[in-house]
């Protein structure tokens, strides 16, 4: 059975970095194709995709917030890592995190149930 | 960034009915479209991808089609479980990006 599990700070202050982590079950970060990837939702708004890392490493970011992330993982624990750094108001939200098997497609065919997090003074 | 373009916003609909969604993109995506359902606290659940295909363990009543950058998620006979939230999203190229989403609600 696969699952992801998100996990975070719930609360910081702005201009601090946001730490995530994505833990997950049921396959292995290092198999081939498989990728996970970020997705944050601001309350009552839309989601929004924010960046993939794959089981070869490969990375990919959104570029409108492409220099304040950066996504990494450590495979024998089986987490996927997300940092937003200098977080404002506007980082607040639910983040999520998906898996992608690249070799049926693109898509995030399992989800975590998200980590909510407010930036807040 | 491809813009993919939701409506309705707001969808009323009796169990039983049948009801549609549809997506717009911006430019060709060929056929790479994904369906999710999100609801309260439940982890957001894939429908459809590759525009037409369904996921395993997604019931029948659940459809998806396209025509051209136009993409349509069907559901026949809804069910009291089929209420909440859908996303669309382009999976065609980088970066991904969503439909602003269609909230089903029981008429």
């Amino acid at each position: 059975q696969v699952t992801l599990k998100e996990s975070g700070p719930g609360i910081l202050q702005p201009s601090q970095t946001l730490s995530l982590a994505c833990t997950v079950s049921g396959f292995s970060l290092t198999n081939y194709g498989m990728g996970v990837g970020w997705i944050r939702q601001p309350s009552g708004k839309g989601l929004e995709w924010l960046a993939n890392i794959w089981w070869d490493d490969d990375k990919h970011y959104n570029p409108s917030l492409k220099n304040r992330l950066t996504i990494s993982m450590d495979t024998s624990n089986n987490q996927a890592f997300l940092t937003i750094t200098d977080v404002d108001t506007a980082d607040t939200g639910t983040y999520y995190c998906g898996r992608i098997d690249r070799q049926v497609g693109y898509h995030f065919d399992h989800w975590g149930q998200g980590v909510m997090v407010t930036v807040s003074s | 960034d491809v813009q993919m373009t939701q409506s309705p916003y707001n969808l009323a609909a009796s169990p039983g009915e049948t009801i549609s969604i549809n997506c717009k993109a911006s430019k060709s995506i060929s056929k790479y479209l994904a369906w999710y359902q999100q609801k309260p606290g439940k982890a957001n659940e894939l429908l459809i991808y590759d525009g037409s295909t369904l996921q395993s363990g997604i019931p029948s009543r659940f459809s998806g089609s396209r025509s051209g950058t136009d993409f349509t998620l069907t559901i026949r006979g809804l069910e009291p479980e089929d209420f909440g939230l859908y996303y669309c999203q382009q999976h065609n190229e980088y970066p991904f990006t969503f439909g602003s989403g269609t909230r089903l609600e029981i008429k």
